[in-house]
């Protein structure tokens, strides 16, 4: 089974704190990505990675940055946190193939007070 | 338009009943699709892909694709209480190797 672990299932961090968020696969995959979950909204992409140290923005990079040092881990950074990024922020990764699923960690639910 | 839309719901079935959920999406998403469930507090799992035009039969699910109308759809048989969740629908981005996603369907399977 495709396992995507994230290093924390609840976060509580203070305005302007620098937030590291951690995801691990071990399945091999080439991807990564973070998306955040917020109610009416869906599922909207930060980043993501296709290979080590590369990285694209999604839809909604503003305010965050992400590291990909080793194939297997992803980081998710707020730089300076604010309370509209209070969120589930949801880790995935899939194989290379543009047209594949993508398997999900089990969530970080984040709020900034 | 929303690269990938759903209608947010709630649907309301009776157990046993077939429960339709549906989503239509635009160009910029291919041809390649997924449903995921997922259940309050947790993460989503995929339950259905389906790649070409047609019907796609995996026990009690069924995904339909219509590549002329822009239109998917996950259709569940006899459904069960335990099927209550939200499904999301998604699509593979044509620009880039991401999923985008709808926003949701909150299904209700009434015992």
């Amino acid at each position: 089974d495709v396992k995507v672990t994230q290093s924390s299932r609840y976060l509580v961090k203070r305005t302007g704190e620098k937030v590291f968020l951690e995801c691990v696969q071990d399945m091999d995959h080439e991807n990564m990505f973070w998306y955040r979950q917020d109610p009416g909204l869906g599922l909207r992409l930060i980043y993501f990675s296709y290979d080590v140290k590369m990285k694209e923005k999604g839809d909604i990079p503003e305010g965050y940055s992400v590291s990909r040092e080793k194939k297997e881990r992803f980081s998710l950074i707020l730089e300076s946190a604010s309370t509209n990024q209070t969120s589930m922020y949801l880790c995935a990764s899939s194989r290379a193939d543009r047209d594949t699923e993508a398997f999900f960690g089990q969530g970080t639910r984040l709020t900034v007070v | 338009q929303k690269e990938v839309e759903q209608n947010s719901g709630p649907l309301s079935v009776p157990e046993g009943a077939i429960a339709s959920l549906n989503c239509t999406y635009s160009d910029r998403v291919s041809q390649s699709f997924f449903w995921y469930r997922q259940y309050s507090g947790k993460s989503p799992e995929l339950i259905m892909s389906i790649y070409s035009n047609g019907d796609k039969e995996d026990g009690r699910f069924t995904a339909q694709l219509n590549k002329a109308s822009q239109y998917v759809s996950l259709l569940i048989r006899d459904s069960q209480p335990s099927d209550s969740a939200t499904y999301l629908c998604a699509g593979a981005d044509t620009g880039r190797r991401a999923l985008t996603f709808g926003s949701g369907t909150r299904l209700q399977v009434q015992p």
